[in-house]
């Protein structure tokens, strides 16, 4: 199955920066999921990534899959405090691999 | 519905004692997963059913833990014989090929 490695572990930002998280896959990713979590609470999903090269964004939140799609990168532009929380990376294999997790990047945004 | 539910929300239990969690996923999503999230810790795979296949069981801790799925459809995380270690958040998601996954809220469970 694949192995999730994300960096850095927890970020702690001023608002109004902006930052760059990563997720490194062990294997060729099939998809690459990006889910937010916020303490207590279930994870939100961000966006779903799946070919080679792609971008997508929502609001000031921009993710991307390297052409190779083994590395996928979430930036944000212009951090809020409603940005901070557990960021998590996901994937899953062909099709009929399991999903699993990264253990996460812990962002704190300061005001 | 229109997500997934767990139930309960929270439990708290005697250590020792068994517990049943429950997971009713999105309408004709065939694939369910159940993870665990301890305190400060990503997620954690237990197991996967998908469809009427042999559930992948690879990630369940001990012997303790057991799941089924009826009728492709709820599902129940069964803890027996709890211990402390099992306090976690358990958290159940679904999922179909066009439509990515959908988690729960998750259940807080609290062995005393």
């Amino acid at each position: 199955s694949q192995e999730l490695e994300q960096s850095p572990q927890s970020l702690i930002v001023q608002e109004g920066k902006n930052l760059t998280i990563n997720c490194t896959s062990s294997k060729t990713l099939y998809g690459l999921y990006w889910y937010k979590q916020k303490y207590g609470e279930g994870l939100i999903f961000l966006m779903m990534l799946q070919k080679g090269g792609e971008e997508k964004s929502h609001e000031k939140i921009t993710a991307k899959l390297d052409e190779k799609k083994q590395q996928s990168s979430l930036h944000i532009t212009a951090s809020q405090p409603s940005h901070a929380g557990i960021y998590l990376c996901g994937a899953d294999g062909s099709g009929s691999e399991k999903l699993v997790f990264g253990k996460g990047t812990k962002l704190t945004v300061n005001p | 519905g229109a997500g997934v539910s767990q139930s309960p929300s929270n439990k708290v239990t005697e250590k020792g004692k068994d517990v049943e969690l429950r997971c009713d996923p999105i309408s004709g999503h065939t694939a369910l997963y159940w993870y665990r999230q301890s305190l400060g810790q990503g997620l954690e795979f237990l197991i996967y059913f998908q469809g009427n296949s042999a559930p992948d069981k690879s990630g369940l801790p001990s012997d303790r833990f057991s799941a089924e799925r009826t009728g492709g459809s709820v599902s129940t995380l069964t803890i027996q014989r709890t211990q402390q270690e099992d306090s976690a958040v358990y958290l159940c998601a679904s999922s179909s090929y066009y439509n990515g996954y959908t988690f729960g809220s998750g259940t807080r469970l609290t062995v005393v």
